[in-house]
C-alpha cells in the first residue's frame, strides 16, 4: 500500500499570503496524484488532477507540481474562503490512498 | 448538472448489515468507474471500493474484503454497497464518487454508525 504523508498538518495563514502544502509518497507514483479541498460539513472537491492539471471552475490561485514521490499544492494569495482541509490522493495503484490532510486556518 | 445522492445509512449494531445506494444523474453513468470513499469521525478519507463501467471488475481495501460488496445497475443509474458483518471501525460518512482515478464528483455522503 502506498502511504501519502502531508506536511504540515495545520497551517494558520493571513489573507493574501502564499500557502504551500507538500505530499510525499512512499514509492514512485509518477503523476498519479490529485488534490482535494474539503470545507467544514461539505464533501471534498477536486482541485488539481494528475499533479498539475487544472480543473475547470477552480480559481487560478490553486496550482500543483511534482512527480515521482514529492508533490506540492500552492495557493497563491490566500482568500478567506480557502479555509478548509486539503487532501492528496494517489491513483497509481490499489488500494487507492489519501494523505492525512492539512487544515488551513485563516488568521 | 452532475448529481450523486446517497441513501441507506443509519444506526446498526455490530455484526449487522446495511445496503447503501447512490442515485446518479446528469451524466452517462455507464461510462464511468464508480467508487465508495468513507471518512470516519476525525479521520482521513479512506478509499473503500471501486467498480468498472460494466461491473465486471471490483476492487476493495483489505479491511472490507469479504464483508462489503460493491455493485451497480447501469439501467437504473445506481451504485450500491452491501455491507455485512459491520464493525465499530466501519462508522463513517460514506461518499459515492464518480471515477476510478482522479475522482471528480462527490455525493453529499450518508452516515453509517455501528454501535450497540
Amino acid at each position: 500500500e502506498i502511504v501519502l504523508t502531508q506536511s504540515p498538518d495545520f497551517q494558520s495563514v493571513t489573507p493574501k499570503e502564499k500557502v504551500t502544502i507538500t505530499c510525499r509518497a512512499s514509492q514512485n507514483i509518477g503523476s498519479s496524484l490529485h488534490w482535494y479541498q474539503q470545507k467544514p460539513d461539505q464533501s471534498p472537491k477536486l482541485l488539481i488532477k494528475f499533479a498539475s492539471q487544472s480543473i475547470s471552475g477552480v480559481p487560478s490561485r490553486f496550482s500543483g507540481s511534482g512527480s515521482g514521490t514529492d508533490f506540492t499544492l500552492t495557493i497563491n494569495s490566500l482568500e478567506a474562503e480557502d479555509a478548509a482541509a486539503y487532501y492528496c490522493h494517489q491513483s497509481s495503484s490499489l488500494p487507492r490512498t489519501f494523505g492525512q490532510g492539512t487544515k488551513v486556518e485563516i488568521k | 448538472e452532475v448529481q450523486l445522492v446517497e441513501s441507506g445509512g443509519g444506526l446498526v449494531q455490530p455484526g449487522g448489515s446495511l445496503r447503501l445506494s447512490c442515485a446518479a444523474s446528469g451524466f452517462t453513468f455507464a461510462n464511468y468507474w464508480m467508487t465508495w470513499v468513507r471518512q470516519g469521525p476525525g479521520k482521513r478519507l479512506e478509499w473503500v471500493a471501486n467498480i468498472k463501467q460494466d461491473g465486471g471488475d471490483q476492487y476493495y481495501v483489505d479491511s472490507v474484503k469479504g464483508r462489503f460488496t460493491i455493485s451497480r445497475d447501469n439501467a437504473k443509474n445506481s451504485l450500491f454497497l452491501q455491507m455485512n458483518s459491520l464493525r465499530a471501525e466501519d462508522t463513517a460518512v460514506y461518499y459515492c464518487v464518480r471515477g476510478g482515478g482522479s475522482v471528480d464528483c462527490w455525493g453529499q455522503g450518508t452516515l453509517v454508525t455501528v454501535s450497540s
